[in-house]
C-alpha cells in the first residue's frame, strides 16, 4: 500500500489569499489525484496530476483557481487561489497503489481541512 | 454520466447487529468499485475493491458484493461494534484511468 502525508492537516484562511497544499507519496506513482470534499457532501474529483505534464481539470475547475505542481513521481500540490468562503472544504490527494495485491486500490492522504473566513 | 446513490444517509444500530449498506450506480459498464471508510475530519481509507469480473470480496468482519447488471452493490457489517461507526463511501471506477464517482455516503453509528 502506499503511504501519503498531506499538509496542513487543517488551516484557517482569510478571504482573498490563498494557500497550498502538499502531498507527499513514499513510492513513485504515475498518477496522482484532486479531490474536494464539501461540508456534508461526497468527495468530487478537482484535477488528475501527471509528472512532466499539465494537470487534466474536471468540469468546474480550473487552472487559474486550482493550479497543480507535480514536479516528480512522489510529490504535488494544490494551491486553492483568491480564496471566498465558498473553498471551505476538506480537500484530498490520492493515488493509486502499486504492487500486485493493491493494484488499481486508490489510497488517500489524511485531508486538508480548509475553512475561509 | 455515471450517478452513484447510496442508502439510507445515515443509520443507527445497536452494538451486535448485522448490517447492510446499499450503493448504486447508473451505467453498468464499471472497471471496478471501491467501498471506503472516513472517520469525521479525515481521509479515506479503502476497505474492499472488487473488480467488475467479480462478485464478492471478504475482509474480515465485512463482505461486499457486487451486482454489475443491476448496477448494484452491497457492504455487510457482521456483528458491529461502536469502532465501527464512521461514514461509509462507495466509489465506481468507469475506466482504467481510476478516477471514481463517490456516493453520498452513509453515516454509520453504533451504540454500545
Amino acid at each position: 500500500s502506499a503511504v501519503i502525508s498531506q499538509k496542513p492537516s487543517r488551516d484557517i484562511c482569510q478571504r482573498g489569499t490563498s494557500l497550498t497544499i502538499q502531498c507527499q507519496v513514499d513510492s513513485q506513482v504515475t498518477m496522482m489525484f484532486w479531490y474536494r470534499q464539501q461540508p456534508g457532501q461526497s468527495l468530487t474529483l478537482i484535477a488528475t496530476a501527471n509528472q512532466g505534464s499539465e494537470a487534466t481539470y474536471e468540469s468546474g475547475f480550473v487552472i487559474d483557481k486550482f493550479p497543480i505542481s507535480r514536479p516528480n513521481l512522489t510529490f504535488s500540490t494544490l494551491t486553492v487561489s483568491n480564496m471566498s468562503p465558498e473553498d471551505s472544504s476538506i480537500y484530498l490527494c490520492s493515488v493509486v497503489g502499486s504492487g500486485r495485491t493493491t493494484n488499481e486500490k486508490l489510497f488517500f492522504g489524511s485531508g486538508t481541512q480548509l475553512s475561509v473566513l | 454520466k455515471q450517478e452513484v446513490t447510496q442508502i439510507p444517509a445515515a443509520l443507527s444500530v445497536p452494538e451486535g447487529e448485522n448490517l447492510v449498506l446499499n450503493c448504486s450506480f447508473t451505467d453498468s459498464a464499471i472497471y471496478n468499485l471501491q467501498w471506503f471508510r472516513q472517520d469525521p475530519g479525515k481521509g479515506l481509507t479503502s476497505l474492499l475493491l472488487i473488480q467488475s469480473s467479480q462478485r464478492e470480496q471478504t475482509s474480515g468482519r465485512l463482505n461486499a458484493s457486487l451486482d454489475k447488471s443491476s448496477g448494484r452493490s452491497t457492504l455487510y457489517i457482521a456483528a458491529s461494534q461502536p469502532g465501527d461507526s464512521a461514514t461509509y463511501l462507495c466509489a465506481v471506477n468507469d475506466n482504467a484511468g481510476n478516477m471514481l464517482t463517490f456516493g453520498g455516503g452513509t453515516r454509520l453509528m453504533v451504540k454500545p
